[in-house]
């Protein structure tokens, strides 16, 4: 079975950062392309970062650019997401997403990430 | 950036009903565009890719269709289970972007 566990999630200051992680199981993680999508409180679904299977290729919206940072370890299955400078508006839930064979086919159960002084 | 417009915001239907949910993107994204369906607390789940086939364990009540600019996704019979946001995403050109969803709702 497909499964993907996202943690890291919390309060943090604005300006602050936060280290979002995804752990995956039940399918060959370094095969698969990556997402991150986030969805603010009563809000719709926002794709934040997209990772290829071997890093080669990064894609990232214009509003965390220069400030998020996707990445990944095949070794450990895992996929993170380095949160820097950290605004109110960064304030959501954030998913971790299969990117490949069938992009955003599994999802994990997300991870709320609230920016607040 | 491609916007993904939906319509209508809000559907009310009933059990056994047909409901026709329409995504309209503002340049085209050729046969690139997916379909989702979230209920309260959840995740997304994927329900159609590409425009017309539906993701694993699917329904086949649900159904994709479309191309370019203009896509549907029709509920041939709402299940009481169906009532819940839907949202259509492209994935032609970065950034990905989703649409604002559709609401279905019991009337």
């Amino acid at each position: 079975e497909v499964q993907l566990v996202e943690s890291g999630g919390g309060l943090v200051q604005p300006g602050g950062s936060l280290r979002l992680s995804c752990v995956a199981s039940g399918f060959t993680f370094s095969s698969y392309n990556m997402n991150w999508v986030r969805q603010a409180p009563g809000r719709g679904l926002e794709w934040v970062s997209h990772i290829s299977s071997s890093s080669t290729a990064i894609h990232s919206a214009d509003s965390v650019k220069g400030r998020f940072t996707i990445s990944r370890d095949n070794a450990k299955n895992s996929l993170f997401l380095q949160m820097d400078s950290l605004r109110d508006e960064d304030t959501a839930v954030y998913y971790c997403a299969s990117g490949s064979p069938i992009p955003f086919e599994h999802w994990g159960q997300g991870t709320l990430v609230t920016v607040s002084s | 950036e491609i916007v993904l417009t939906q319509s209508p915001a809000t559907l009310s239907l009933s059990p056994g009903e047909r409901a026709t949910l329409s995504c309209r993107a503002s340049q085209s994204v050729s046969s690139y565009l997916a379909w989702f369906q979230q209920k309260p607390g959840q995740a997304p789940r994927l329900l159609v890719y590409t425009t017309s086939f539906r993701a694993t364990g699917i329904p086949t009540r649900f159904s994709g269709s479309g191309s370019g600019t203009d896509f549907t996704l029709t509920i041939s019979s709402l299940d009481p289970e169906d009532f819940a946001v839907y949202y259509c995403q492209q994935r032609s050109s970065w950034p990905l972007t989703f649409g604002g969803g559709t609401k279905v709702e019991i009337k």
